[in-house]
């Protein structure tokens, strides 16, 4: 496996369910990501992690739940969201800060009914 | 704030026409500029970057930039379209010391056979 990779690429889940989307990145990177796309909105950073620790949280709600057990991996555990959380939930992986490029994932599409 | 805008949500071309996607962007400093594609259903992709030096930076598949400070723009060209390079296109600025990319709300490229 290269680059970044999330699972599962979709997912229908009821408004009482508990999910977890997975990130993986193969880089060597020491920061990672979560973005939510939803249509006609610009992408919205959700959280930012710099080895391990949480460094961002912009103004989520709290039905959604990071973590990053190490600086390969990182999770988002969805629990009773809503059908406007429905979007494209991008994650990706940098060097560092600084302006580095960020490296993106292919996204989970995210629907709830 | 930092900010950055795409004036152009759609922008419709014929194969093999010229192109320019233009992106401005507000920052009080030099800022680090990007710009990633992203075809349906996908992560988005980086095409080129502008960190310093050469105002005029070269990225894959063709597609190049230009860094003008008096204008605070960042607009990306390809002399020749290709039915493949239909997707969506996104402008983004990072800053020293912070791990965020402002990204722009995109324009969509739609190219004509």
């Amino acid at each position: 496996e290269t680059g970044v990779t999330q699972t599962p690429r979709h997912l229908v889940m009821g408004m009482t369910n508990k999910k977890s989307l997975k990130c993986e990145q193969h880089l060597g990177h020491n920061a990672m990501y979560w973005y939510k796309q939803s249509a006609k909105k610009p992408l919205e950073l959700m959280f930012v992690y710099n080895f391990k620790e949480q460094t961002e949280n912009n103004s989520v709600p709290s039905r959604f739940s990071p973590e990053c057990p190490n600086s390969s991996h990182l999770f988002l555990h969805l629990h009773t969201l809503q059908p406007e959380d429905s979007a494209l939930y991008l994650c990706a992986s940098s060097q560092e800060a600084g302006g580095n490029e960020q490296f993106f994932g292919p996204g989970t599409r995210l629907t709830v009914l | 704030a930092q900010s950055v805008t795409q004036p152009d949500i759609h922008i419709t071309v014929s194969e093999g026409a010229s192109l320019e996607l233009r992106c401005n962007y507000s920052y009080g400093a030099t800022p680090y500029l990007f710009w990633y594609v992203q075809s349906p259903g996908q992560g988005l992709q980086l095409l080129l970057k502008y960190f310093s030096g050469d105002t005029l930076v070269q990225g894959i598949k063709g597609f190049e930039a230009e860094f003008k400070r008096s204008q605070s723009s960042f607009n990306l060209r390809k002399p020749s379209v290709h039915w493949s390079d239909a997707a969506e296109y996104f402008c983004a600025v990072g800053m020293d010391s912070s791990y965020k990319l402002i990204f722009g709300s995109g324009t969509r490229l739609l190219v004509r056979p």
